[in-house]
């Protein structure tokens, strides 16, 4: 398998402009998790979908911040407008089963850089 | 409230010594209990978990973890260090009662291991 897929790998956009994360999720995998990383304030989970159903959103930071689930192969973390505090790692995890034993496995990530 | 604390931002250790991440959590209920590794420009990987029975956890690379519940920890060690072992540690955490499924991140670990 190829493992949880991210694009773009890098971004550099302006203050205002919209950006949007994608993630492909290991195939099977039934929740799915978005996750910022900054040297502040460490590593902050967003939000995450069991079954493409977002559960669990109160990490989004505000509303500029959105998240789609569209089906069990694909999801969006949509910034708009993004300001320069926005910059970060984001990362999108996936994990076979709803059950909480289970192993996250991580994408490479998106660098994240607003201007 | 869930939390995880690593109170060590760094830890160095000469290659072939000991090692030793600390890691104390805090659940209401039962906790299953993780750790993840991120090399430098990578997503984090997985390395053991904890969920029931025996209080030592084997993992990958020669780690191994010991669950203290008296002390609520969690520490991540190794007999004998590589300098390749040098990277970022996270511990995290999950109540088992919970009816969200999230992980709890600490800040992470850097361990540099100097040859």
């Amino acid at each position: 398998d190829a493992g949880v897929i991210q694009s773009p790998r890098h971004e550099v956009t302006e203050m205002g402009q919209e950006v949007t994360l994608r993630c492909k999720p290991i195939s099977g995998h039934n929740s799915l998790f978005w996750y910022r990383q900054t040297m502040m304030r460490g590593l902050e989970l967003l939000i995450y979908f069991n079954n493409n159903v977002p559960i669990d959103d109160s990490g989004m930071p505000e509303d500029r911040f959105s998240a789609k689930m569209p089906n069990a192969s694909f999801s969006t973390l949509k910034i708009q407008p993004s300001e320069p505090r926005d910059s970060a790692v984001y990362f999108c995890a996936s994990s076979p089963r709803t059950d909480y034993q289970e192993t996250q496995y991580f994408g490479p990530g998106t660098r994240l850089l607003v201007l | 409230a869930q939390s995880v604390a690593q109170p060590e931002d760094q830890v160095n250790v000469a290659e072939g010594n000991p090692l030793t991440v600390k890691c104390t959590y805090s659940v209401s209920g039962n906790p299953y209990l993780f750790w993840y590794v991120q090399y430098p420009n990578r997503g984090l990987q997985f390395l053991l978990k904890y969920i029931t029975g025996d209080n030592l956890v084997k993992g990958s690379y020669g780690f191994e973890a010991e669950f203290n519940k008296s002390q609520t920890s969690f520490h991540l060690k190794k007999p004998s260090a590589l300098v390749s072992d040098s990277a970022l540690y996270f511990c995290a955490v999950r109540d088992r009662g919970s009816t969200l499924g999230r992980l709890y991140f600490g800040r992470g670990t850097q361990l540099t291991v100097w040859p």
